[in-house]
């Protein structure tokens, strides 16, 4: 059973910071990987996915990448902003057709 | 183009009544997922559907179910509610295509079991 932690599990920053988020699945056999936001009661926005045939993707200050061979991911922010401050989650999926498996996600805080 | 959507947003029932929840998915998108997110479990997989069946189901008890329209609307049933049911039910739809399964979720429908 694919079971995925996330470290650490909260952060608090001043802004500014370039920080990184890490996720981590027991099995390393991931066919596509997602990296999603999430405020408080809402729902989730997905930031970045890393398709099979990837190992990274990038959008504005955002940079996540993918260690097939560990079953790693991490997730960089640039210069954070109090704007960023959410629960940021990874879901992967191990072949196509198959369910996402969440992480239980990091809690940041970027302070102004 | 429209994002998910879920109705209602809001629900409260009372222990062993039975509620149904709606998601309609972004236009094209046939993958309909269903998860449940609470404080303590995080977010867990309940089912999804894809062209009207089920293609992968979670490990929940019978009384949680779902369907699929021709339409790609999905919804989903619980059956005599228990307390323990009181969490944020998220709908996530997608387009599907082989190497690329792009997950977009709707807000969310909050049930609250008295």
């Amino acid at each position: 059973k694919q079971e995925v932690t996330q470290i650490p599990a909260a952060l608090s920053v001043p802004e500014g910071e370039n920080l990184v988020l890490n996720c981590s699945f027991t099995d390393s056999a991931i066919y596509n990987l997602q990296w999603f936001r999430q405020d408080p009661g809402k729902g989730l926005t997905s930031l970045l996915l890393i398709q099979s045939s990837q190992r990274e993707q990038t959008s504005g200050r955002l940079n996540a990448s993918l260690d097939k061979s560990s079953g790693r991911s991490t997730l960089y922010i640039a210069a954070s902003q109090p704007g960023d401050s959410a629960t940021y989650l990874c879901a992967g999926t191990g072949g196509y057709g198959q369910n996402f498996v969440f992480g239980p996600g990091t809690r940041l805080s970027v302070l102004p | 183009k429209a994002g998910v959507t879920q109705t209602p947003r809001y629900l409260i029932k009372t222990r062993g009544q039975q509620v149904t929840l709606s998601c309609s998915p972004i236009s094209g998108h046939r993958s309909v997922s269903w998860y449940q997110q609470t404080p303590g479990q995080g977010l867990q997989f309940l089912f999804e559907y894809f062209s009207e069946t089920q293609r992968n189901k979670g490990n929940f008890p019978g009384r949680f179910s779902g369907r699929q329209f021709s339409n790609s609307r999905s919804e989903m049933n619980v059956s005599t509610l228990e307390l323990g049911d009181s969490a944020l039910y998220l709908c996530a739809s997608s387009f599907d295509r082989e190497g690329t399964y792009e997950q977009y979720f709707g807000p969310g429908t909050r049930l609250t079991v008295t």
